[in-house]
């Protein structure tokens, strides 16, 4: 079945660091990816998302780009800052039976640090 | 616009005990979803619904029920609460496939 692997947390830096967290999926077929983001105390809001090998998805300084060939979808930000601090889940949604859906990653927590 | 509304935010069941979550969203989507968060487990989906009268079981349903009988209302049923089931749950909806809308969580312990 479809499954998703994400580096395991927690993750600390400093404010304006780099930021890799790393996602590999297994699926067949061509998988929708997403990264979700936590907030303290709230629900999962989506922060980006790629639908096809070389997509790259973007929002709030975040990207990831869709790798088919390396099956992963790695989540960089160039320069964190404190209100990053969240827990990031990496997920997919497959193009087989049952893709209504999502399967989620364990997540990841950073914690930024001023 | 409120989106998407779960209550209670927290509750405390003893053994055995039953209760309802529920979960409305105010944005006519067709897709409604439960979801429990255990630490560093991830989520793992409980049931889901593509419109109204219709359900389907997840990964993990054993020990819950769900009904659909509105586009907007999802609740999502605890009949003999075990400690298995302590968990943080969430209540999503989407708009066909793409983009999902969380709730934001009941936490629930059984004791």
């Amino acid at each position: 079945g479809n499954s998703v692997t994400q580096m395991e947390g927690p993750v600390t830096l400093s404010e304006e660091a780099f930021l890799t967290i790393n996602c590999t999926y297994t699926a067949t077929g061509y998988p929708s990816l997403f990264w979700y983001v936590q907030y303290p105390g709230e629900g999962l809001q989506l922060l980006l998302k790629a639908t096809k090998a070389d997509d790259k998805g973007s929002n709030k300084g975040f990207e990831a780009t869709y790798r088919k060939e390396t099956t992963s979808f790695h989540l960089e930000k160039g320069s964190v800052q404190v209100s990053d601090s969240a827990v990031y889940f990496c997920a997919l949604r497959g193009t087989q039976g049952g893709s209504e859906k999502l399967v989620f990653g364990k997540g990841t927590k950073l914690t930024v640090n001023p | 616009n409120a989106g998407v509304t779960q209550t209670p935010k927290f509750r405390i069941l003893k053994i055995g005990q039953s209760m309802t979550l529920q979960c409305t969203q105010d944005m006519n989507h067709n897709y409604m979803y439960w979801y429990r968060q255990d630490p560093g487990m991830g989520l793992k989906l409980i049931y889901y619904s593509v419109g109204a009268g219709i359900t389907d079981k997840g990964e993990v349903p054993n020990g819950y029920n769900v009904s659909r009988s509105t586009t907007e209302d999802f609740p999502l049923r605890l009949e003999l609460a075990a400690p298995s089931q302590t968990s943080v749950y969430f209540c999503a909806s989407s708009y066909g496939r793409e983009k999902l809308f969380f709730g934001s969580g009941t936490q629930l312990s059984v004791l």
